[in-house]
């Protein structure tokens, strides 16, 4: 049973525009919320969090945004740059210490 | 700067062998983590370790095992690789909550 779904498997978005990347979750237990950003032929590297006390986190041109009632959350780049493209993991935890992680986005932006 | 290493990039392993995966990771963390990664999968946790000589079960651990005798490495063991475990090996370890520090990966084929 997959706890965390990211149901686009792949992105294609315009230099300059904004990408939404999207992610839902089943568990009611999952307090927190991270999004990792993985190149290819290198490990994910942490992006953004959330806690489930907020429904909005920025960082720079990146930005969270969590729905708890409809247990969903995305990830907005605002601009997009082409080094903005690789693969977008959503994670969610709680109750323990392991993450649980969506099978990715794979996210193009075009020049 | 926060290094998690892990012993080889790519390994190339013939069927019943036993393959040793090592990750060493330079920050003092409590918490580390092996996954791999399957196109369309996403990351699965395999084994974690919370601790010296302690370990749980991730999602998968079938045909794995772990060994943690020192707080900074933390080894993945394949009693004895099969081809189905081809596959992109990643470890992690823990940073504040749900922030994992991944190594680069090791790309492992069994043939």
């Amino acid at each position: 049973d997959q706890q965390v779904k990211q149901n686009s498997p792949s992105l294609s978005v315009q230099e300059g525009r904004i990408s939404i990347l999207n992610c839902d979750y089943t568990n009611s237990m999952f307090d927190y919320f991270l999004w990792y950003k993985k190149y290819p032929a290198e490990g994910p590297t942490f992006l953004i969090s959330i806690s489930s006390i907020k429904d909005k986190n920025e960082d720079g041109r990146f930005t969270v945004f969590l729905n708890k009632s409809a247990k969903h959350l995305s990830l907005h780049i605002v601009p997009s740059q082409p080094g903005d493209s690789a693969v977008y993991f959503c994670a969610a935890m709680g109750g323990s210490e392991k993450l649980v992680f969506g099978k990715g986005t794979k996210l193009t932006v075009n020049p | 700067d926060v290094k998690v290493t892990q012993s080889s990039r790519y390994l190339v392993k013939r069927t019943g062998e036993k393959v040793f995966l090592e990750c060493v990771q330079d920050m003092d963390h409590e918490n580390m983590f092996w996954y791999r990664q399957d196109p369309g999968l996403g990351l699965r946790l395999i084994y974690f370790s919370y601790d010296v000589k302690m370990k749980e079960k991730g999602d998968i651990p079938e045909g794995y095992s772990v060994s943690r005798e020192k707080k900074e490495r933390f080894s993945l063991i394949l009693e004895s690789a099969s081809t189905n475990q081809t596959s992109m090996y990643l470890c992690a370890s823990w940073g504040r909550r749900g922030e994992q520090y991944f190594g680069p990966g090791t790309r492992l084929t069994v043939t």
